[in-house]
């Protein structure tokens, strides 16, 4: 169990930019799931995979967002034209679901920042 | 948006004192998680408790659930230095199946500060 990985873990880029985040969840989990958190505010969701199938994405989320998770293993989310509203860490976690309930392993962010 | 209301959204004590954060939460769940989260860090998994347990305990932690009152309590007792972080509570809802959607929903947190 090596944990859940991201890439890169800090990111400056200009408004306008697009940015990719990738995210390597643990092998065996089958549920990879993205968070975004702001200062002072605990993570809130943004999308989720069961497997390569994306289950839900947000409402909050907009059009300038998208996740994919190619043949069920690693993860990207791509952001299109950042806006400074955008400034925040994109957590990735991941879980392996059997009943349900099972906890998410989280990896350690990615930081953006909008400038 | 937010789900659950975590309460004091900071607290600073000395080590060796306990610690109880209250956590509040607005709708039928099938469990209720704590997670902790140091500066700059991912979030760690603490402790789970089901929709049909009133508490739990693992380690110095022990979590109570009054699915009556839509509240959930996490105590560290005998508080070190290291356990300075900020601490989530999370809610799994149910899907119209009943059975859990696996995505959680946060709450705002609070600053836990253990002076040694």
């Amino acid at each position: 169990d090596t944990g859940v990985s991201q890439d890169p873990r800090h990111k400056i880029t200009k408004r306008g930019q697009n940015v990719t985040f990738r995210c390597d969840p643990i092998s065996e989990h089958n549920r990879l799931y993205w968070y975004r958190q702001t200062l002072g505010q605990g993570p809130e969701f943004l999308t989720y995979f069961q497997n390569e199938a994306q289950l839900e994405k947000s409402r909050l989320l907009s059009d300038r967002f998208s996740a994919e998770r190619p043949k069920g293993s690693f993860s990207t989310l791509e952001i299109q034209r950042t806006e400074q509203g955008d400034s925040a860490m994109y957590l990735c976690a991941s879980s392996l679901v059997r009943t349900g309930g099972e906890p998410l392993h989280f990896g350690n962010g990615t930081r953006l920042t909008v400038t | 948006s937010q789900q659950g209301e975590e309460d004091p959204q900071a607290l600073s004590i000395q080590e060796g004192e306990n610690a109880t954060m209250n956590c509040s939460y607005k709708t039928s769940i099938n469990n209720l998680q704590w997670y902790r989260q140091n500066s700059g860090r991912g979030l760690v998994h603490l402790i789970l408790i089901r929709s049909n347990e009133r508490e739990k305990h693992s380690g110095r932690l022990r979590v109570t659930l009054d699915t009556s009152k839509k509240s959930s309590s996490l105590l560290i007792t005998a508080s070190r230095a290291a356990d300075t972080a900020s601490y989530f509570c999370a809610t799994d809802v149910p899907n119209a199946g009943g059975t859990s959607y696996g995505k959680l929903t946060f709450g705002q947190g609070t600053i836990l500060t253990v002076h040694p």
